[in-house]
């Protein structure tokens, strides 16, 4: 039973344009995130979304934009797509504890977005 | 600005060859660190969460350790199954919600 899934694994698509990802969370976890992982490996925040407060990472075009329409869910839109955006996104979540720790946050397995 | 630097970049290993991998780390007050395993083409496994400076977690032959500046992963007597990517993240005070911060990760090879 996957804990954190995403949809789909792999996404082929042309420059402009418009298209989504979505994230479904089965742990009950009350935050949800948006990673990109570029083609060197490394992880980057794009999002965090905990009881309707959405926290954006400034450096994320504002092509991008998370909904959520509902605690276990979290999809990720883009608009007019560009090259530069081919990149694994993974989605992932994580429970908020007392004094503002989040516990370990736990991965979807990836969506590995091309632009062509 | 908070960072996370690991090291080496990759490493190789013969089966049985102990060794320790680093993650040093930069931030303004630390919450958590947080040890990944990564497989080729999905997503990051949770290892272990360490949250001060002395703490210390074991699984199979895998031991973190915790100082105020940095983390090892150090694992013993390696098989070729612990044949992937470490990723260290941390958790920062100011940060938002949880946010990790990642390194750029060891990519780890055993070799039978």
């Amino acid at each position: 039973d996957t804990a954190v899934s995403q949809t789909p694994k792999y996404l082929v698509t042309q420059m402009g344009n418009d298209k989504s990802i979505k994230c479904e969370q089965n742990l009950g976890h009350d935050t949800m995130y948006w990673y990109k992982q570029d083609s060197k490996k490394f992880l980057k925040i794009m999002f965090s979304y905990n009881n309707k407060e959405l926290i954006i990472n400034e450096t994320v075009p504002n092509r991008f934009s998370p909904k959520s329409p509902d605690k276990a869910h979290l999809n990720l839109h883009i608009n007019s797509l560009e090259l530069g955006d081919s990149a694994v996104y993974f989605c992932a979540s994580s429970q908020r504890r007392g004094g503002g720790v989040n516990t370990e946050a736990f991965f979807g397995q990836g969506t590995r977005l091309t632009v062509v | 600005e908070d960072q996370v630097t690991q090291s080496p970049e990759a490493l190789r290993l013969q089966e049985g060859e102990s060794s320790s991998l680093n993650c040093s780390y930069t931030v303004s007050g630390l919450r958590g660190l947080f040890w990944y395993r990564q497989d080729p083409g999905k997503g990051p496994e949770f290892l272990f969460t360490l949250y001060s400076a002395g703490e210390e977690k074991e699984k199979e032959r895998l031991k973190a350790t915790l100082t105020k500046k940095e983390s090892f992963l150090h694992i013993t007597a390696p098989k070729p199954e612990d044949s992937a990517t470490y990723l260290c993240a941390v958790q920062a005070y100011g940060g938002s919600q949880g946010n990790l911060i990642f390194g750029k990760g060891t990519k780890l090879s055993v070799k039978p």
